[in-house]
């Protein structure tokens, strides 16, 4: 089992849909991380959060620490979110400074 | 400071061949990380340094690999002898640790693809 779970895999809205991205890991962390990636590669970080909610224009993502969740919003979305969204969790178990990645959302909104 | 570079974005090389590929990081992070990242998953850990010290090494690094940062500034990851199953994006990431402002949080380079022939 993948320490890092990414649902759906692939997600289709019309424009003007509310999305929402979940992310179930199963090591202690001490922060998350919501990631953006584009085609040909760049990857933008959305969110790091350790904790509650944060919210960025139309995107809002929260974490529930003892369900060992997250989950990413993105309300009245448009055909320029398309993209790949990752989860991450940077692991304070062991020396290690490192994320581990899911294996990423691809979402598609048609216009 | 524009952020994360890579170079180069994009590189074809036949299999057998040395390749290296350079990060540039955000000029006040001390820290930074290789990933690699194949189609259709997520980004895998090669190794991270804390200014010029590499601290950690992933089982995924093999002998063939060797990653640097000698002045603490940009790094460089070498790839020798490729082979096809190195084909894969390269990401560079870097974070200011133990700082002041938004610590851990990581900003990524464009990447650098890598196609072994």
């Amino acid at each position: 089992k993948n320490e890092v779970e990414q649902s759906p895999q692939n997600l289709t809205a019309q424009e003007g849909e509310f999305i929402t991205i979940n992310c179930s890991y199963s090591v202690g962390i001490s922060a998350l991380h919501w990631l953006q990636q584009h085609p040909g590669g760049g990857i933008v970080s959305l969110f790091m959060l350790s904790s509650g909610k944060k919210k960025h224009g139309r995107l809002i993502a929260t974490i529930n620490i003892q369900e060992k969740h997250s989950s990413l919003h993105i309300t009245a979305s448009h055909p320029r979110d398309s993209a790949v969204y990752i989860c991450a969790v940077l692991s304070h178990s062991g020396s290690a400074r490192q994320l581990t990645f899911g294996s990423g959302t691809q979402l598609t909104v048609l216009p | 400071d524009t952020g994360v570079s890579q170079d180069p974005r994009h590189k074809i090389t036949k299999r057998g061949q040395n390749v290296t590929f350079r990060c540039d990081p955000i000029s006040e992070h001390n820290r930074l990380y290789w990933y690699r990242q194949t189609l259709g998953q997520g980004p895998e850990f090669l190794t991270y340094f804390q200014n010029e010290a590499q601290l950690e090494k992933s089982r995924l690094l093999s002998d063939r690999f060797s990653a640097e940062r000698p002045k603490g500034s940009f790094s460089t990851l070498e790839i020798q002898r490729t082979e096809q199953g190195d084909s894969a994006m390269y990401l560079c990431a870097s974070s200011a640790f133990g700082g002041r402002g938004a610590a851990g949080e990581l900003f990524f380079g464009e990447g650098s693809r890598l196609t072994v022939l």
